[in-house]
């Protein structure tokens, strides 16, 4: 099955750097890769998806780029504020359907510390 | 709007005791409805899916279980709880691959 790995665990930045999060899937088959950002004791809110047959996309400040051939994606936070302090998630598709079901492997979160 | 709800909020119950969580979406119709746990500043661990009203798929075998008595309503239940089941409980809902998370439920087993 699925297996994403998600580095670094842990991510300080000060206010204005950019932050970088990257993940790793094992299935070549898996063509949807969304993000999750959780503030503390709420549940995770999607910022970002990306398919298989695009190799980046674009939101604001947020990006997500994604290497096929090596088996990686990455969301890229630009300018940070404080308020993007909080654990971020990745996912990929495991292919696996029954019935329109289609299950996300996720990796083990990422904390990221914007410091004003 | 698609919303999703989830009750209650907060949750402290003795080892042993039964459990009932809810789960209940608005603005949308037949979605996939999900069960998640996440322990203590640990990543998310998928316990149940459904696809459909009384179609229930369990990942992990445990002292819990799902129900879906109705098109938009999932419910996690527990007979006899176990410390181990504390954590933060998630719902989520999506059609196809697309995932959608509910506020959670914490849940402290003493």
């Amino acid at each position: 099955g699925e297996n994403v790995e998600q580095h670094p665990s842990t991510l300080s930045v000060q206010e204005g750097d950019s932050a970088v999060i990257k993940c790793t899937y094992s299935d070549s088959a898996s063509n949807y890769f969304p993000w999750y950002k959780q503030e503390l004791g709420k549940g995770p809110q999607l910022i970002i998806d990306i398919r298989s047959n695009v190799g980046e996309k674009k939101d604001q400040r947020i990006a997500v780029t994604l290497n096929k051939t090596a088996k990686h994606f990455s969301l890229h936070i630009t300018e940070t504020q404080p308020e993007d302090s909080a654990v971020y998630f990745c996912a990929a598709s495991d292919p696996v359907f029954s019935g329109g079901y289609n299950k996300l492997i996720f990796g083990a979160g990422t904390r990221l510390a914007v410091h004003p | 709007s698609q919303t999703i709800h989830q009750w209650p909020a907060t949750l402290v119950q003795p080892v042993g005791s039964p459990l009932s969580l809810e789960c209940t979406v608005e603005g949308t119709s037949n979605p996939n409805l999900y069960w998640y746990r996440q322990a203590a500043g640990r990543g998310l661990q998928l316990l149940f899916y459904s696809v459909g009203i009384g179609q229930i798929s369990s990942e992990v075998p445990q002292n819990l279980s799902a129900s879906r008595p109705q098109d938009r309503q999932f419910i996690l239940s527990s007979k006899k709880l176990l410390l181990s089941d504390s954590g933060f409980y998630l719902c989520a809902f999506g059609r196809t691959d697309t995932q959608y998370f509910g506020p959670g439920t914490r849940l402290t087993v003493l």
